[in-house]
Parts: C-alpha cells; structure tokens; sequence
C-alpha cells in the first residue's frame, strides 16, 4: 500500500529563515510526485511535479527535490505570504489517485 | 494554467435536502474528475474517482448511493449529497485530471457544506 509521510507537521519561521520541509514516501512503481500549495479555506494549488530521483523543479523561492525515498521542499528566504500547508503527494504507476500526506502547515513571521 | 471552478462554494441547507455541487474544468478537458472531503487541519480524503460516460469508482467507505457522481461531460462532474444530515457537513473538494505529458490533478476552490 502506498504511504506517505510528512514532516514536521507545523513550522514556523521568521521572514527570511530558510528551511525544509520532508515528504517520505513508499510506492509500488513512482509515476509522479506532486507538491501542493493550500491555503485556508480553498482548495490545493498545484505547485511541483517531480516523476525521476536526481529530479529538481524550482518557483521563486520554493525548490523541489527527489530521491527514491523523499522528497524536500527547500524555501528559501521565506515572506509572510509563503505561510500555508504545503501538501505531497504520490501517484503510483499503476493507479490514476493521488496518495497524500497529512501535511506541514508553516507560518512565516515578519 | 490549468483552472478548475465549483458551484456553489457555500451552501448551507437543511437535514434531509439534497445538495449538488458543480465541478468545471474551464480551459482543459478532463476525461478523469475526482471528489475529495476534508475535515478542519486533516488532509484530503479520496471519496471517488470519475470518469466521462462511465459510472464512478467509490473510495472504501463511501457510500455510492448517498454521494451521487454524474460525469456527462469532458468538462462537468457534479456531486450529489442525497439527504444529507449533519454529519455530511464538509469542505468538498474536486480535482480534474489533466494527461499526457503533464498528468497533473488540478483542484477547484471547494465548496463548504453545512447542514442544519
């Protein structure tokens, strides 16, 4: 069965203090593993898809990595606006649903 | 970007209506919908998979004849919460699934469901 596991659960960082944030996975067969943005109230925004370990996808200050075991999503010199739960998913090769984590929820503080 | 919309995002009704929520997929079509719930700080949970012209695929514990999907088009899912009761109140999320090279689920906004 698929598994996916994030941490920590809660972060909180100071306006600029850079950080990660870990999503460790087992999967029968990775098709592709996703990153989320949501915010309170609204539905996931979709923000990384990473699909080969050495892998690494970047948007302004977020940078996504992947191994055959986790995954990182590195923030960078994080704002006020960066504060959300931050989702990870998995879809194995042989199914069309995502498996998600429980996710982290970070707030930056100015 | 892709761009997925539902209707409406509130509704509040009384115990025993029924409720439908629209699911669009504005600039795509989607030959594969998704239906998730999600209580107060938990993550998403898969309720059912859609897909166009064929009947849903329920999630273990859901119950088919209580949550009515209806998938009659590469752009339209809906949802139908049939006499709900307060314990269906939610925030219900759908997703559509964009193939090919960039197979992607992107989600629409969520609708808040709350039941008197």
């Amino acid at each position: 069965e698929d598994q996916v596991t994030q941490s920590p659960e809660a972060l909180r960082l100071q306006e600029g203090e850079s950080s990660s944030l870990n999503c460790s996975y087992t999967v029968s067969g990775l098709r592709g593993l996703f990153w989320y943005r949501q915010d309170p109230g609204k539905g996931p925004e979709f923000l990384f898809t990473l699909y080969s370990a050495g892998e690494e996808k970047e948007k302004e200050r977020l940078k996504a990595t992947l191994t055959k075991k986790e995954s990182f999503l590195h923030i960078t010199a994080p704002k006020p606006e960066d504060s959300a739960t931050y989702l990870c998913a998995v879809q194995d090769a042989g199914f069309q649903k995502l498996v998600f984590g429980t996710g982290t929820r970070l707030l930056v503080s100015p | 970007g892709a761009v997925v919309s539902q209707h409406p995002s509130r509704v509040i009704c009384k115990s025993g209506t029924s409720v439908k929520i629209e699911c669009r997929s504005l600039d795509f079509q989607a030959t594969t919908m998704f239906w998730y719930r999600q209580f107060p700080k938990q993550s998403l949970m898969l309720m059912a998979t859609s897909n166009e012209g064929s009947k849903a695929t329920y999630e273990q514990g859901v119950e088919k004849d209580k949550f009515l999907i209806n998938h009659a088009s590469l752009t339209l899912s809906t949802l139908t919460v049939t006499s709900a009761h307060p314990e269906d109140s939610s925030f219900y999320i759908c997703s559509a699934r964009m193939g090919g090279r960039r197979d992607t689920q992107y989600f629409g906004p969520g609708t808040r469901l709350t039941v008197l």
